[in-house]
């Protein structure tokens, strides 16, 4: 069974501009939890989607966003990009939000200039 | 990919030893803890857990041992490998009306020496 998948793997963008992010989940998953890693502050937690729908969110600013198909498959968006945004941005997937293990994605690294 | 910050605590072992890695965890009310192996360039891999209602867990070379008292769990791996080396994350799940919530803690970098 193909694990969690990340597109794009490395991306380079300025200040101001917006990223869009992909993530699809291991086959069968439902549940999608999005990441952010960084040296200073480590994993962090930013939302949680199931059923298309938002279940959980963390501490972000507006504007980081996402949404969830009906494949399950995941997006997250950060628009008005700032240098502090430059992380490991990781994708997780478990079978149902209830079901505590969560399998990660290799990440996307986004870097902001 | 980075997995590991500036100032992430280190443990140094020689192949073949047994290493322990501590992590305190913050809300007694946690019901499941993960441990996570995370190698550069890589997402963390999932490598053991233990729900709050266990003390021990036993793995593939691998024991999770959770003190809820003090609020501890420490992770034993046996007969250490150079494929070991790692930063290890635990993370503990803050039950949420069900849905899951992962905090995880600052990892520990393992280096193993040949």
């Amino acid at each position: 069974k193909a694990g969690v998948t990340q597109t794009p793997r490395y991306l380079i963008k300025t200040r101001g501009q917006q990223v869009t992010l992909s993530c699809s989940p291991i086959s069968g998953h439902r549940s999608v939890s999005w990441y952010q890693q960084t040296p200073g502050q480590g994993l962090q937690f930013l939302f949680e989607y199931f059923s298309e729908t938002q279940r959980n969110k963390g501490n972000f600013p507006g504007r980081f966003s996402g949404r969830q198909f009906s494949n399950s498959r995941s997006e997250m968006n950060v628009s008005t990009l700032e240098l502090g945004d430059s992380a490991l941005y990781l994708c997780a997937s478990s079978l149902t939000p209830s079901s505590n293990t969560q399998y990660f994605g290799p990440g996307t690294r986004l870097t902001v200039l | 990919g980075e997995s590991v910050g500036l100032h992430l605590p280190t443990l140094s072992v020689q192949e073949g030893d047994n290493s322990i890695i501590n992590c305190a965890y913050s809300n007694s009310a946690s019901d499941y803890f993960i441990w996570y192996k995370q190698e550069s360039g890589k997402g963390p891999q999932f490598i053991i857990d233990i729900r709050s209602n266990m003390d021990k867990r036993q793995g593939q070379r691998v024991t999770v041992l959770l003190n809820k008292t003090v609020k501890h769990l420490s992770l034993q791996i046996a007969a250490t490998q150079p494929g070991d080396s790692a930063v290890y994350f635990c993370a503990e799940n803050i039950p949420n009306t069900g849905f899951q919530k992962l905090v995880f803690g600052t990892g520990t970098r393992l280096l193993v020496s040949p």
